[in-house]
This record gives C-alpha cells, sequence and structure tokens, in this order.
C-alpha cells in the first residue's frame, strides 16, 4: 500500500489564484481529513469527511472547500489565494473502527506572494 | 472545544539520556496519538493509545484518561529522536485536535 498520497510537494501561487491540492488514500478507509500547520504550530482541522458524498466543516475552513465523490480522493480546493494561506498541508485517513488512528501523507507546501 | 497542552515546549539532551513528555487535555476523549514530526516535516505515527500503555522499542506511552494526560516516554535518546513531538486527541468522528508540540533536540 502506498498510504495517503498527496500532490503537488510544494506550490508557489499568487494572491487570488486557485489550485486543486490532491489526496489519494489506497486503505479504503472512510474518514479523511484535511489539517494546516502553521509555522512553528501544531496542525489545525480545515475539512473532514466521513464517507463518499459526506463533507464538513472543521476548525479554520474559510477560504477553502472540498468534495468527496470516491473513497479514495480528498481533493482540496483554494479559491482567491491568500498571504495568510501560506502554509504546509497534510491530508489524514482513518478507518471508522476508531482503533486505529489516523495515517498521515508527507504534506503540500503552499507560498502565497 | 477541547483544549490540548504540551510540556515541556523545548527540551535539549544529551544522547543516551531519558526524556518524559506530557499531554494534558481539557476533556473525555475516544483517540489520543502521539506523532514525531522529523527535521523534513514529516508526521510519524509514533502510538494510538486513547488509554492503558503501550511500548515500542526505546518509546513507551501511558494514558490515563480519567486524569486526562498522557506521557511519551523515551529512554537512551539518538540524535535521530530530533524533532518535534505532538500529542493530538479527539473526539466524534475520529477528528483531532493537535497541541502545540515539544520540541526536542538531542546533541551527541
Amino acid at each position: 500500500n502506498a498510504g495517503v498520497t498527496q500532490t503537488p510537494k510544494f506550490r508557489i501561487l499568487k494572491i487570488g489564484q486557485s489550485m486543486t491540492l490532491q489526496c489519494t488514500q489506497d486503505m479504503n478507509h472512510n474518514y479523511m481529513y484535511w489539517y494546516r500547520q502553521d509555522p512553528g504550530m501544531g496542525l489545525k482541522l480545515i475539512y473532514y469527511s466521513v464517507g463518499a458524498g459526506i463533507t464538513d466543516k472543521g476548525e479554520v475552513p474559510n477560504g477553502y472547500n472540498v468534495s468527496r465523490s470516491t473513497t479514495e480522493d480528498f481533493p482540496l480546493r483554494l479559491e482567491l489565494a491568500a498571504p495568510s494561506q501560506t502554509s504546509v498541508y497534510f491530508c489524514a485517513s482513518s478507518p471508522n473502527s476508531g482503533r486505529a488512528g489516523q495515517f498521515f501523507g508527507p504534506g503540500t507546501r503552499l507560498t502565497v506572494l | 472545544g477541547i483544549q490540548v497542552e504540551q510540556s515541556p515546549p523545548d527540551l535539549i539532551l544529551q544522547e543516551g539520556a531519558n526524556s518524559t513528555l506530557r499531554c494534558n487535555f481539557s476533556d473525555s476523549v475516544n483517540n489520543l496519538q502521539w506523532f514525531h514530526q522529523n527535521p523534513w516535516g514529516q508526521l510519524i505515527n509514533l502510538f494510538y493509545i486513547p488509554s492503558g500503555t503501550k511500548q515500542n522499542g526505546r518509546l513507551s506511552a501511558t494514558t490515563v484518561a480519567t486524569e486526562r494526560y498522557s506521557l511519551l516516554y523515551i529512554s537512551s535518546s539518538q540524535t535521530t529522536d530530533s524533532g518535534v513531538y505532538f500529542c493530538a486527541v479527539g473526539g466524534g468522528a475520529q477528528k483531532l485536535v493537535f497541541g502545540q508540540g515539544t520540541r526536542l533536540t538531542i546533541n551527541p
């Protein structure tokens, strides 16, 4: 298993541009999550999904959108990028058994200039 | 929401020393994980431990859910143990709330 994969690894955007961060997992996990990590801080939850077709907001959802059309994929969309969205973005997944915890991808480092 | 506090914020040790990292949380949880973030930014699962004690090599963890704290023990530290250690706790839908982390530096 590849686990949780994220693309791209790095990206630089100009203010006002849009982009989609891709996340795929091959563990057949129902639960998927997007977090952001600002420098020197812990991770904060942006959006999560408990299954295909179901998404919900986390702690810091403003400026982002998500969709979950398949079990495997959970893309994060940034519309009208702002410097405050400069961060490292992590995708994670977990089984719905609640006994294994979350598994994280390698992250995407995004800079908005 | 759930509050997570980790201590100490920074810890500098010599190779071979032992260390204890603490995580306090403010409410009942059904998920608690410890992660190591290495200098390249990768998050590595250490333990899934909502209660009880687990050991993996030189690392072990204990969670006392009734008293709302967890401890991570690192014995015989190596330079490769350096990085930031995060505690994260969760409730419904397995959502995690992260602490601010403990930055561990192991000097040779």
